[in-house]
């Protein structure tokens, strides 16, 4: 069955960056697309963009742009997700979601907490 | 951006009865040129991941109960529960995926009364 599994809980620093990565199996993985949802403490889910996993190309949503990066290794069926220059209003769950016609799959999360 | 609006926040329903929400998105999410709502809805139960349940606004993920059904085109969509079981207790999101950035509304909890 389609899995997508993350990395664990992070605490962090103000200022610091975060690696979260994601390994999908059950499905090939670069038919799919992986995206980036955040989700912080009685908030509403927040889209980050997404990466393309054939060819790597990306897309950013402008609120993230320019301290968001999305990588992948399609040898390892997994993909990578580096945030930057973090602050508290970061702490969150991040989750990786399989997309294309539907987002279908999602990772189980990785909570970020960002704290001096 | 688009907005997605949801009502109610919250509402509680009787085991057995009838569950409706709502969720309005500030502009269109119909493509014309496919004739399809780029619309889906999601359903999270605490110490867990969404769960999708319906895309296309109205196509519904391979097992999910037929309770569940989801309506609607343009702006305006409703996920109904026919027949509220204790199971279905859960917050409930739309989101569109019309253009970028994708959008989610800002979540219905659904409990039992």
């Amino acid at each position: 069955q389609v899995q997508l599994v993350q990395s664990g809980a992070e605490v962090k620093k103000p200022g610091t960056s975060v690696k979260v990565s994601c390994k999908a199996s059950g499905y090939t993985f670069t038919s799919r697309a992986i995206h980036w949802v955040r989700q912080a403490s009685r908030q509403r889910l927040e889209w980050m963009g997404w990466i393309n996993s054939d060819n790597g190309d990306t897309k950013y949503s402008w609120k993230f742009q320019g301290r968001v990066t999305f990588m992948r290794d399609t040898s390892a069926s997994t993909a990578y997700m580096e945030l930057n220059s973090l602050r508290s209003e970061d702490t969150a769950v991040y989750y990786c979601v399989r997309g294309g016609d539907k987002y279908d799959s999602w990772g189980q999360g990785t909570l970020v907490t960002v704290s001096s | 951006d688009i907005v997605m609006t949801q009502f109610p926040d919250s509402l509680a329903v009787s085991l057995g009865e009838r569950a409706t929400i709502n969720c309005k998105s500030s502009q269109s999410v119909l493509y014309s040129s496919n004739n399809k709502n780029y619309l889906a809805w999601y359903q999270q139960k605490p110490g867990q991941p969404p769960k999708l349940l319906f895309y296309w606004a109205s196509t519904r993920e391979y097992g999910v109960p037929d309770r569940f059904s989801g309506s609607g085109s343009g702006t305006d969509f409703t996920l109904t529960i026919t027949s509220l079981q204790a199971e279905d207790v859960a917050v409930y999101y739309c989101q569109q995926y019309y253009n970028s950035p994708l959008t989610f509304g800002g979540g219905t909890k659904v409990e039992i009364k």
